[in-house]
């Protein structure tokens, strides 16, 4: 079982619509889950991160955290063109130093 | 973004050569880990140094040796690389005193080995 898994996608949405990204983890001691966004050529730049179960909003983006079903994931309202990128799920483990990341869910918002 | 940089950009190297990789964080952060993007293939950690103490090689071949001499450098020395070498490195730098500080990247070093 991979330690952090993502539909790969792609996944495409109209503009305007909700884009739901989804991850498990098989760490059940993971504290920490950042999702971050890679654009084609370039490096990954965190977009959200969520500690507590539960709904976290920033702007058009909502993580969703539920350690009870090892589930968190990431809404983003109103897509935009721009939002087409690779969506990166990362957890940190119990460890505390090392983070692992997820093979990302490839997002296309059509104009 | 400067603040993880890192050089070269783009690096192209035969099977026989020695290169190195160089990344620099001016964020304050003590920790820094190397990482390799191949494509379709998810992060894969190579090596964490947390106050300049490598605590963390992910069975990474000795072909790929780092070093670390202080908190805000960090090199990755290549030497006899193999083709499935070729990939995007990654250096990230974080904070280590608390459990929740992200990782930030620098832009990458595309490597190409023929």
């Amino acid at each position: 079982q991979k330690e952090v898994e993502q539909n790969s996608g792609p996944l495409s949405v109209p503009e305007g619509a909700i884009a739901s990204l989804n991850c498990t983890y098989s760490d059940r001691g993971s504290q920490s889950f950042f999702w971050y966004r890679q654009y084609s050529g370039k490096s990954p730049e965190l977009i959200m991160f969520i500690y507590s179960n539960g709904d976290k909003e920033d702007g058009r983006f909502t993580a969703q955290l539920n350690k009870a079903s090892q589930y968190v994931s990431l809404l983003i309202r109103d897509s935009q063109p721009s939002d087409s990128a690779t969506y990166l799920c990362a957890v940190m483990g119990t460890g505390g130093f090392k983070t692992i990341f997820g093979a990302g869910t490839r997002l296309f918002v059509k104009a | 973004e400067t603040g993880v940089t890192q050089t070269p950009r783009h690096l192209v190297m035969g099977m026989t050569n020695k290169k190195s990789l160089k990344c620099e964080q001016h964020l304050g952060h003590n920790a820094m880990y190397w990482y390799k993007q191949s494509a379709k293939k998810p992060l894969e950690l190579m090596f964490v140094y947390n106050f300049k103490e490598q605590t963390e090689n992910n069975s990474v071949p000795s072909r790929f040796s780092p070093e670390c001499p202080n908190s805000s450098h960090l090199f990755l020395h290549l030497h006899t690389l193999q083709p499935e070498d070729s990939a995007l490195y990654l250096c990230a730098s974080r904070h280590s005193g608390g459990t929740y500080n992200e990782q930030f990247f620098g832009p990458g070093t595309r490597l190409t080995v023929l």
